[in-house]
């Protein structure tokens, strides 16, 4: 159990256009979802904070409108790269926690996407 | 605020030895540790986990991992290292809001 997918895995697109990814918790319901930001050879980067319902807390330094974030379902979280740009290339991973709160908030995480803006 | 330091960037071992692989932390209350794996272009493993209890944490793959407070480290072991053992592995602290803090992270090449 506590599988978490992510769609697409790869994805390329041209300088302004905008790109939707998506992150699905498959066999559980997660009431948070996270979105990390992964450069070549470094760790990663908390983007954002998602509960279903309400609107996604952003990490200081995340432009909130070019990285739009909607949790529309306890299953389902999307990441939309608005006019992307080459510098926001990058692997996007995403994970997704079972339960708000005490032991069970453990992260699970999906297989990320690799986005490529020519 | 939390954080997590790996001193070690590569790190290579010989198939069959001993691996080890550091990891202080930076936090104020106790913490809850994680070390997870990832192999090129993929997600994070989850390896183990200490929330509180045993110091020393048994997790997948032959992995161990051992917490001191004292040192404020939380190392990550295993006895004898397989090929299919390199890759990237982090560490990672999880604050009260359930935010991960993860380390730079440390490569891991097997050789024959």
């Amino acid at each position: 159990g506590a599988v978490v997918s992510q769609h697409p895995s790869w994805v390329i697109c041209k300088s302004g256009t905008s790109v939707k990814i998506e992150c699905r918790s498959l066999d559980f319901q997660a009431t948070t979802m996270f979105w990390y930001r992964q450069f070549p050879k470094q760790s990663l980067m908390l983007m954002a904070t998602s509960n279903e319902g309400s609107k996604a807390t952003y990490e200081q330094g995340v432009e909130k409108d070019k990285f739009l974030i909607n949790h529309a379902s306890l299953t389902l979280s999307t990441l939309t790269v608005t006019s992307a740009h080459p510098e926001d290339s990058s692997f996007y991973i995403c994970s997704a926690s079972k339960v708000a709160g005490g032991l069970g908030g453990e992260q699970f995480f999906g297989p990320g996407t690799r986005l490529t803006v020519l | 605020a939390q954080s997590v330091t790996q001193p070690d960037i590569h790190i290579t071992v010989s198939e069959g030895a001993s691996l080890e692989l550091r990891c202080n932390y930076s936090y104020g209350a106790t913490p809850y540790l994680f070390w997870y794996v990832q192999s090129p272009g993929q997600g994070l493993q989850l390896l183990l986990k200490y929330f509180s209890g045993d110091t020393l944490v048994q997790g997948i793959k032959g992995f161990e991992a051992e917490f001191k407070r004292s040192q404020s480290s939380f190392n990550l072991r295993k006895p004898s290292v397989h090929w299919s053992d390199a890759a990237e592995y982090f560490c990672a602290v999880r604050s009260n809001d359930y935010k991960l803090s993860f380390g730079a992270g440390t490569t891991v090449t097997v050789r024959a």
